[in-house]
């Protein structure tokens, strides 16, 4: 099984500010399938980045994701007010699939 | 537009069992897997295992092999997940989620609180 291990778990930011997330997986990630969902407080995950860099339908280009074999960032350029949320990196190249512990990202 | 509509909130008491429904529709429901995936309160998110609608085919996590069953009925586009011997830690959210080799889970249900309480 491959755990995928987030950082940091709390990000306390002001809106305009960069984010960067970092989700390290403990061996490499297949075929680059590695994606981010978003999760507001009550409401289902939504995806924002799949295959490692590709953004999903709807999403803000401030968004953008890179990274490689075990070591994964999603980047937010310019915090709106809106993207305060939970941040989870998900692998799903091998069986069983598996999510990261979350980053929040918080209003400082 | 692609929508899961899930079955609404159940309170189980230890032992029993459960099946919550997620309905699926604005897209062929037998060209794309159907995940679940769970998270108990204030808990991050836990793959559980996926359906293939078209053939029937199912993959679980190692931890839910024996006691989840995952089923569809292609009639009415609607795939279920069946838990028993619930306990207190089977107290989560669970969501349905469209899967797609590419893109992952990509569409969610709203997902479906199971509460386990004697």
């Amino acid at each position: 099984e491959i755990v995928l291990t987030q950082s940091p778990g709390t990000l306390s930011l002001s809106p305009g500010e960069r984010a960067t997330l970092s989700c390290r997986a403990s061996q490499s990630v297949n075929s680059r399938y590695l994606a981010w969902y978003q999760q507001k407080p009550g409401q289902a995950p939504r995806l924002f980045i799949y295959a490692v860099s590709n953004r999903a339908t709807g999403i803000p280009d401030r968004f953008s994701g890179s990274g490689s074999e075990t070591d994964f960032t999603l980047t937010i350029s310019r915090l709106e007010p809106e993207d305060f949320a939970v941040y989870y990196c998900q692998q799903y190249g091998s069986s069983p699939l598996t999510f990261g512990q979350g980053t929040k990202v918080e209003i400082k | 537009q692609v929508q899961l509509v899930q079955s609404g909130a159940e309170v189980k008491k230890p032992g029993a069992s459960v099946k919550v429904s997620c309905k699926a529709s604005g897209y062929s429901f037998t060209a794309y897997y159907i995940h679940w995936v769970r998270q108990a309160p204030g808990q991050g998110l836990e793959w559980m295992g996926w359906i293939n609608p078209d053939s029937g085919g199912t993959n679980y996590a190692q931890k839910f092999q024996g006691w989840v069953t995952v089923t569809r009925d292609t009639s009415i586009t609607t795939a279920y997940l069946e838990l028993s011997r619930l306990t207190s830690d089977d107290t989560a959210v669970y969501y349905c989620a469209r899967g797609d080799v590419t893109t992952s889970t990509d569409y969610w249900g709203q997902g479906t609180l199971v509460t386990v309480s004697s």
